[in-house]
């Protein structure tokens, strides 16, 4: 089993591009989540989706969007690339919101010039 | 909003020492409480969990965790740490009912030396 994959690994972008990232989940998974990580700031949530078809803001929203695809999928887009968003990328799921465990996928570093 | 703080920031023992790391959460009520690890290179993944039941909980690698609901607490504890603890551990808490996602701490680095 993959568990929660994403893609890229790596992105640099320049200030203003667009991109998205990528991320599925096989195991059935109702609820998935992005996470941005910073050195000093922990894991702090941007969007999350607790079931398919719903999606909600976390703690940290601006400048990013999201889309639940499908059950497998969540994707989080840039749509004007900033330098405070370079940042470390997690997706994670879990089989229902907030009291199950939380699987992580194995990150996106994003770097933006 | 629940928030949570972990009180050391970076901590460097020798193999051999023993393990604290503080966290404490905002709110009171009912909560799920979680340690997650995060080793060198490596993606987060769950040390502990807190449900309810007994407050003393045990993990793997040999951690364990204690709830102490009259002081929002639920510091991580390990008797006789490894070289291989070295990592980045974070504590994390949600609300029930409601589920809320998870709210992380800022994370505690550890450093164990030779």
């Amino acid at each position: 089993n993959a568990g929660v994959t994403q893609t890229p690994k790596f992105q640099v972008l320049k200030t203003g591009q667009s991109m998205t990232l990528q991320c599925a989940q096989d195991m059935n998974h109702n609820s998935m989540y992005w996470y941005r990580q910073d050195p000093g700031m922990g894991l702090r949530l941007i969007y999350y989706s607790a079931s398919e078809g719903t999606t909600d803001k976390g703690e940290v929203p601006n400048g990013y969007n999201v889309s639940r695809l499908n059950k497998r999928e969540f994707s989080l887009r840039l749509e004007s690339a900033a330098p405070s968003q370079t940042s470390v990328y997690f997706c994670a799921s879990s089989y229902l919101s907030g009291a199950n465990v939380l699987t992580f996928g194995a990150g996106s570093r994003l770097t933006v010039l | 909003a629940q928030s949570v703080s972990q009180h050391n920031h970076h901590v460097i023992l020798s193999e051999a020492a023993s393990l604290e790391l503080g966290c404490n959460y905002s709110y009171g009520g009912t909560v799920n409480l979680f340690w997650y690890v995060q080793y060198p290179g490596q993606h987060l993944q769950l040390l502990l969990k807190y449900f309810s039941g007994d407050p003393l909980v045990k993990g793997i690698k040999g951690f364990e965790a204690e709830f102490i609901k009259s002081k929002f607490s639920f510091n991580l504890r390990k008797p006789s740490v490894q070289w291989s603890d070295t990592a980045e551990y974070f504590c994390a808490v949600n609300d029930r009912p409601g589920n809320t996602p998870l709210v992380f701490g800022k994370g505690t680095r550890l450093s164990v030396i030779a």
